[in-house]
């Protein structure tokens, strides 16, 4: 079955720089894949959604891209704030059947000033 | 913007106890979902309805159980706590296929 391969150590990254975060699944491309952040004690919150069919999404400071050759997506924060720190979660849907997503375990950021 | 209210923010109950984690949606909501978040493991799905009195298993639903009498609310029910059920416990609605998921703000439960 489908998995989902998130970098596993915290990025920490100082104010104004980008952060790069780095999602890789294994098996045949979902029709769609999401990016959540989670704050501690939290539920996930939706940030952004990318179809097969679009290779880059952007929102304000934040840009995903989604290749489907290499099987990844990468996650930027453009001009990263401390309040942007949090873990982000990848997930995507293996049969596009809506709300059953496989999720990664999430990349903490911590954003220093 | 949709709310998803779950009852307990933090529950603790004794092994072999039967535990209820109540979720309450205002968006109108046919799919609502179940899942545990544990370090390392990541969120995992245990239980799903796409209609009132519907459920379907998820991943891992050894030990669980769930009941959707409304729209608005889809029960977890922990027949009987064991300690390896302790763990964030996040509902979670969407409107539709391709469409972001709405979740609570969990439940951690502790079983001792």
């Amino acid at each position: 079955s489908q998995k989902i391969e998130q970098n596993s150590e915290a990025l920490n990254i100082q104010e104004g720089k980008t952060a790069t975060l780095t999602c890789n699944y294994t098996n045949y491309s979902p029709a769609y894949l999401q990016w959540y952040r989670q704050d501690p004690g939290r539920g996930p919150v939706f940030l952004l959604l990318i179809r097969e069919n679009e290779k880059e999404k952007r929102k304000e400071r934040l840009k995903v891209t989604f290749d489907t050759t290499l099987k990844q997506s990468l996650f930027h924060i453009t001009a990263s704030q401390p309040a942007d720190s949090a873990t982000y979660l990848c997930a995507l849907d293996e049969h596009n059947q809506g709300g059953k997503l496989i999720f990664g375990q999430g990349t903490e950021l911590s954003v220093k000033p | 913007d949709v709310k998803v209210t779950q009852s307990s923010r933090y529950l603790v109950k004794r092994t072999g106890e039967k535990v209820f984690l109540e979720c309450v949606q205002d968006m109108d909501h046919e799919n609502m979902f179940w899942y545990r978040q544990d370090p390392g493991l990541g969120l995992r799905l245990i239980y799903f309805s796409y209609d009132v009195k519907m459920k379907e298993k998820g991943d891992i639903p050894e030990g669980y159980s769930v009941s959707r009498e409304k729209k608005e609310r889809f029960s977890l029910i922990l027949e009987s706590a064991s300690t390896n059920q302790t763990s964030m416990y996040l509902c979670a609605t969407v409107r539709a296929n391709n469409s972001p998921l709405h979740f609570g703000n969990g439940t951690r439960l502790t079983v001792t």
